[in-house]
């Protein structure tokens, strides 16, 4: 099994709602990441889990809060989320933080209103 | 500094031409170049790497690109092109050793029409 799964597809929420998004790979990858996609731009590294372990927070605000509950789940909790996060999220994963290939999944489209 | 450089945001093509999406890198070190392809409200798909084996790499859909470490290049080609082919095209580079980081170049959007 090569693939990293992503739900919901599609979220909207307004802005003072909590909702979650969801990464599952089952290919014994140990890192694990979400980025940040806005229209017509390449993919922003947020975070990066190792080993179940926060390694990198790349400066994201904390109305992003993610979650690493297990080596094949990855959570990303949305809090007070403003319209300018409005994104396609994309998880992936690889082998470990050290591999240079990562397996993105196929992306959560959030609208907040 | 490690950084990528696609040459044109937007390209177009007639259908049945040759496909050249132009990318350079730049990299102190030595560097794993990948090819992604983006299709509209999907993730991001491998088309090809270079992990320092063969200079020609040959991926999926037809694609191809060659490693020209003189030039810093990267250019992904295909040569004929199909309708299925429109699509965002983002190139990609990595680093062997300590902490592994992806850098993406700002993509490419292909159009080809009939």
């Amino acid at each position: 099994d090569t693939e990293v799964t992503q739900t919901p597809k599609h979220l909207v929420m307004g802005m003072t709602n909590k909702k979650s998004l969801k990464c599952e790979q089952h290919m014994g990858h140990r890192a694990m990441y979400w980025y940040k996609q806005k229209a017509k731009k390449p993919p922003e590294l947020m975070f990066v889990y190792s080993y179940e372990k926060l390694s990198i927070n790349e400066s994201v605000p904390s109305r992003f809060s993610p979650e690493c509950p297990n080596s094949s789940l990855l959570n990303l909790h949305l809090h007070a989320l403003q319209p300018e996060d409005s994104a396609l999220y994309l998880c992936a994963s690889s082998q470990d933080r050290y591999s240079y290939e990562q397996y993105f999944g196929p992306g959560t489209r959030l609208t907040v209103t | 500094a490690q950084s990528v450089t696609q040459l044109g945001s937007h390209v177009s093509v007639s259908e049945g031409a040759l496909v050249l999406l132009r990318c350079n890198y730049s990299s102190s070190v030595p560097p794993y170049l990948f090819w992604y392809v983006q299709y509209p409200n999907q993730g991001l798909q491998l088309l090809l790497k270079y992990t320092s084996a063969a200079t020609l790499v040959k991926g999926i859909n037809g694609f191809e690109a060659e490693f020209k470490k003189s030039e810093t290049s990267f250019h992904l080609t295909k040569p004929s092109a199909h309708m299925s082919d429109a699509a965002e095209y983002f190139c990609a580079v990595s680093f062997s050793g300590g902490y592994n980081m992806v850098i993406f170049g700002a993509g490419t959007r292909l159009a080809v029409h009939p």
